[in-house]
């Protein structure tokens, strides 16, 4: 019972273009930045997307995000085998007792 | 390079109190937010909670009376403590940086049982 929605798989083969969805309410994507992780199994997440369509240095523009409302979606084109992942979505939330940090549940997207 | 590395007990007893630390290197703990998550095996993350690099605090609501979170910036470090543990606090425990949420640890495994 995550806070931000996802689903909970996704599929593609390669070269193929996936979405993930993730959504939220008014309290958090729909009022402040998404990130997204992406997690290898056995590995601490690491940052793919941050404010809502920002890439860190390193992550391929294979990788793009966006928002509408209180929904987010990450895509990925050119889909590869190593991008077989558990991919997580968040956010802050501004809640009665201050900010905290919401996360979905995870999709694990496998790569067919 | 920013790098955090987390310490600690990897075994905690049944009500007792889970104590973790997380140096931080590359990079002062004078700014930005410094947070604690959580993932149980096999299961999804959970932000446990967060120090302000001024030392104000937010709590996840369903651990708030269990958790403290502080920070030594003398140290370069910042601290979790989670009381009366159950088996339900197994998990790998990760610290992490910042409003983005951009620098991790590599994570450590705390297994709570007797």
């Amino acid at each position: 019972q995550s806070v931000l929605t996802q689903p909970p798989s996704a599929s593609g083969t390669p070269g193929q273009r996936v979405t993930i969805s993730c959504s939220g309410s008014s309290s958090n994507i729909g009022s402040n930045p998404v990130n997204w992780y992406q997690q290898l199994p056995g590995t601490a997440p690491k940052l793919l997307i941050y404010s809502i369509d920002q890439r860190p240095s390193g992550v391929p523009d294979r990788f793009s995000g966006s928002k509408s409302g209180t929904s987010a979606s990450l895509a990925i084109s050119g889909l590869q085998s190593e991008d077989e992942a558990d991919y997580y979505c968040a956010a802050w939330d501004d809640s009665l007792n201050g900010r905290n940090v919401v996360f979905g549940g995870g999709t694990k997207l496998t790569v067919l | 390079q920013v790098q955090l590395q987390e310490s600690g007990p990897g075994l905690v007893k049944p009500s007792e109190t889970l104590s973790l630390t997380c140096t931080v290197s590359g990079g002062s703990t004078s700014s930005y937010y410094w947070i604690w998550i959580r993932q149980p095996p096999g299961k999804g993350l959970e932000w446990i909670g967060s120090i302000y690099y001024s030392g104000r605090t937010n709590y996840n609501p369903s651990l708030e009376n269990r958790v403290t979170i502080s920070l030594d910036t003398s140290k370069n470090q910042f601290s979790l403590k989670l009381s009366s543990v159950t088996a339900a606090d197994t998990a790998v425990y990760y610290c992490a940086r910042g409003y983005s949420i951009d620098y991790w640890g590599q994570g450590t495994l705390v297994t709570v049982s007797s």
